[in-house]
Parts: structure tokens; sequence; C-alpha cells
């Protein structure tokens, strides 16, 4: 909700530009690839997912990058909306395992 | 969130005050999760249960536990709440229609003021 968005770092975007979200990850050993995005009180929803063995995935708008030579995923969404505003999460899945590790998120502002 | 459902959304409670937190889906997945998110941080592993009848500690366990109900049910439960777990609450359910079938489905929240 808003209280978690108050001190994460911001991108601000005009309305119809592209947006480009940086994520770096901890785990070598990580072979799955989230990115969820969170509304203002509401839960994280997702967007796309992506495997270690792929460098790039696209979906409806959206694109994932992933570099695994430097840890290193990103989120492109082009031509950016207001209803994209929100803030966008990564999550790092180990195959095997249990646990989600997620990334401290970035708030996006569509500027209209 | 289609699937998982949280109580309360919203609750306040005073230091000592002990509380549960209810998580239910109905997805038939195996793995339940609760997290906290707190601002500037990311969401941070409480607890989880892999199957019906096992429950792991996560990151951050101290001053809760957990209870698998059955397949459906994990609650959360506060003994003796502080004001550092003020936080929102978020329980999910991985094995979703996502490419790879991980995506967790997360409920809607629960906004925990301990005052």
């Amino acid at each position: 909700g808003e209280s978690v968005g108050l001190h994460l770092p911001t991108l601000s975007v005009q309305e119809g530009d592209n947006s480009i979200i940086n994520c770096a990850y901890s785990n070598s050993a990580s072979d799955y690839f989230i990115w969820y995005k969170q509304e203002s009180g509401k839960g994280p929803q997702f967007i796309i997912d992506i495997r270690s063995n792929m460098d790039k995935r696209q979906g409806q708008r959206v694109t994932v990058l992933l570099n695994k030579t430097v840890k290193h995923l990103s989120l492109q969404i082009a031509a950016t909306q207001p209803g994209d505003s929100a803030v966008y999460f990564c999550a790092e899945i180990t195959s095997g395992t249990y646990k989600y590790i997620f990334g401290t998120g970035t708030r996006l502002k569509v500027l209209a | 969130n289609a699937g998982v459902t949280q109580t309360p959304k919203f609750q306040v409670l005073k230091t000592g005050q002990s509380m549960t937190l209810q998580c239910a889906q109905d997805m038939n997945h195996n793995s339940m999760y609760w997290y906290r998110q707190d601002p500037g941080m990311g969401l941070r592993l409480i607890y989880y249960s892999a199957s019906e009848g096992t429950t792991d500690k996560g990151e951050v366990p101290n001053g809760y536990n957990v209870s698998r109900l059955n397949k459906r049910e994990f609650s959360l439960r506060l003994e003796s709440a502080a004001p550092s777990q003020t936080s929102v609450y978020f329980c999910a359910s991985p094995g979703g229609t996502g490419t790879f079938g991980a995506e967790a489905f997360f409920g809607q929240g629960t906004r925990l003021t301990v005052v």
C-alpha cells in the first residue's frame, strides 16, 4: 500500500513512454524469476515470469530481460499507462526449495 | 486476488494482546506462506507450509506461530503482540498459472498496528 511505497526508489515516466524497471538478484543458483505488480492497498499480482535458461520473454506490453552474468533482471513496459502506476517487485526462486526471495521494489509513477 | 482470502483486513492491537490471522485458499495448492511487508523492505518470509501437516520457519519467525489446519487453511498467530510487529501481512500460495507453474497468488493483506 501507500505506506510501503514511501521509502522505495521511484521511477517517473510520461504517459505513453516506455518504462524500464531494474532488479539485482542475489542467488546465482536461482533458476526462476517473477515480476509482480502491487497497487495501493492490494496484494502483489503476477505480471510475467522467466526461467534462467532464457534471456528474454515477452508478454502483452511487457518484456523481461535476464542477464545471469551480472545477476540482473529488468522489466520493460511499453506505452506506459496511468493504470501501470504501482510498486513493482522481482522475485527469485530456486527449484526444489520453497522460498521466494523478493526485491525491495520500485515505485512507478505515470505522469499525465 | 482470486483464490487466497485473508481476514481481517485491518486490526489494531495493544502491546501484549494476542490474535490470529486467517488465510484460506481454494486452489488446491499444497504450499502456503506468510510474509510481512515493511516500508523500504521487500516481502520477508515468516513461516511456510510445503504441504498439509508440515510447517517451517522462514526468515523472521520470532514472535509468531502458525497452524496448517488443513490443505485450505494456514493461520498465523501473534501470542503477545509488540510494536515491532506493526506491518502488513500477506498470505500466499504458489502453484499458479504462470508459464512455469510457480506463480504465487497473494491475498489482499492484513494491516496490523500494535500500539
